[in-house]
């Protein structure tokens, strides 16, 4: 069955980078876009950007324009997203989701399980 | 941006009764080459990563329970659960993917009455 597998929480200072991984497995992973998606404590949810893993062309909301970096590692079905200059309102847990259908389909299914990133000198 | 305004906030309902939540976007989601509505719907339970239940704005994703439906279009939708049960407690969320960047409503949270 598809999944997608995120790496561990993380404790980041403000400044600092982060990096979350996001594995995926149980279909062809060139085929279908990866998107992000954070969700602060107790709030909605807020999509960052999307990756096709065919080519690696990304697609960033403006908001997060110039700190986030998405990229892909084919060999290995692995998704990241690095998210720079973090500060206290970043402190979300942060989700990967596969595109749920062919092109236009940008509905997420499924969803990775999450990873908290907190954000604190 | 298209912005998604959810109604109520929160809603509670007594077993067995329906629940209705709303969903109004800013500007229209229905994409007329297609006459599709790129409208879905998710399932959030505490602790866990979003559900999706409806994509086209009335499809329903493979094993999820028909007591789910979706209906509307353009700009207007609509979340039923009919015949609520206690598993049903939960953040709903609708979703447009229309147009970047996709955006969210602001989430209903159903609770049994």
């Amino acid at each position: 069955q598809v999944q997608l597998v995120q790496s561990g929480a993380e404790a980041k200072k403000p400044g600092t980078s982060v990096k979350v991984s996001c594995k995926t497995s149980g279909y062809t992973f060139t085929t279908y876009y990866i998107h992000w998606v954070r969700q602060a404590p107790g709030q909605g949810l807020e999509w960052m950007g999307v990756i096709d893993p065919s080519g690696g062309s990304t697609n960033y909301a403006q908001k997060f324009q110039g700190r986030v970096t998405m990229t892909r590692d084919t060999s290995t079905s692995t998704v990241y997203m690095e998210l720079s200059s973090l500060r206290s309102e970043d402190t979300a847990v942060y989700y990967c989701a596969k595109r749920g259908g062919s092109s236009g389909s940008n509905w997420f299914d499924p969803w990775g399980q999450g990873t908290l990133v907190t954000v604190s000198s | 941006d298209i912005v998604m305004t959810q109604s109520p906030d929160s809603l509670a309902v007594s077993l067995g009764e329906r629940a209705t939540i709303n969903c109004k976007s800013s500007q229209s989601v229905l994409y007329r080459s297609n006459n599709k509505n790129y409208l879905a719907w998710y399932q959030q339970k505490s602790g866990q990563p979003p559900k999706l239940l409806i994509y086209w704005a009335s499809t329903r994703e493979s094993g999820v329970s028909d007591r789910f439906s979706g209906s509307g279009s353009g700009t207007d939708f609509t979340l039923t659960i009919s015949a609520l049960q206690a598993e049903d407690v939960a953040v709903y969320y609708c979703h447009q993917y229309y147009s970047t960047p996709y955006t969210f409503g602001q989430g209903t949270k159903l609770e049994i009455k």
